[in-house]
């Protein structure tokens, strides 16, 4: 297992287009993490999953934003009609759930909506 | 609403000696602060933690300290190398560990 692992690392669109990202995490971690990150900013928290349920989501996740996780694998996260605000960094990170190890995050993917 | 702050942009120090990162919280009910490393074009890097109930954990050139009353943590860097150089997020979660806060971070440039 080489870490978390996030596809595509670009992805240039035009703005009201549909686009989809994925995140396979490491293989051991049940808890699943989406972050948008923009620039001069920390990570900030979209959503969490635990295995395939998704428990948490935070306002920042508006209703054109959705994410799954299926048999709680790999997630994706879909943004639909996009607008050039949603361009950012989007981090996918995986963890145990225990504390003091931290997440582990992958390499992202860079988002421009043009 | 911003519960991690980490209020220096930047620091720069000369190769060798002690790099200082600082960082403030609000919320008390955090119960793991935690440092990340970021290089660019990669996603952050888990560096080292504390909980709530500590005040120091040292790993190698690595020092976080706590200080509950003044909500205020710090890392510590000791001897600085060039390789340090990178952002570093302070960041902080509650017992269920689901919703880590981060601060804006801080770019170290540590000089040869």
């Amino acid at each position: 297992d080489t870490g978390v692992s996030q596809n595509p690392r670009h992805k240039i669109t035009k703005r009201g287009q549909n686009v989809t990202f994925r995140c396979d995490p490491i293989s051991e971690h049940n808890r699943l993490y989406w972050y948008r990150q923009t620039l001069g900013q920390g990570p900030e928290f979209l959503t969490y999953f635990q295995n395939e349920a998704q428990l948490e989501k935070s306002r920042l996740l508006s209703d054109r934003f959705s994410a799954e996780r299926p048999k709680g694998s790999f997630s994706t996260l879909e943004i639909q009609r996009t607008e050039q605000g949603d361009s950012a960094m989007y981090l996918c990170a995986s963890s145990t759930g225990t504390g003091a190890l931290g997440y582990t995050f992958g390499s992202g993917t860079r988002l421009t909506v043009v | 609403d911003q519960q991690v702050k980490q209020n220096s942009p930047s620091l720069s120090v000369q190769e060798g000696r002690i790099s200082i990162l600082n960082c403030d919280y609000t919320n008390s009910m955090f119960d793991y602060f935690l440092w990340y490393k970021k290089y660019p074009a990669e996603g952050p890097t888990f560096l080292i933690s504390i909980s709530s109930i500590k005040d120091k954990n040292e790993d190698g050139r690595f020092t976080v300290f706590l200080n509950k009353s003044a909500k205020h943590l710090s890392l510590h860097i000791v001897p600085s190398q060039p390789g340090d150089s990178a952002v570093y997020f302070c960041a902080a979660s509650g017992i269920n560990n689901n919703d880590m806060r981060f601060g804006a971070g801080t770019r170290l440039t540590v000089k040869p």
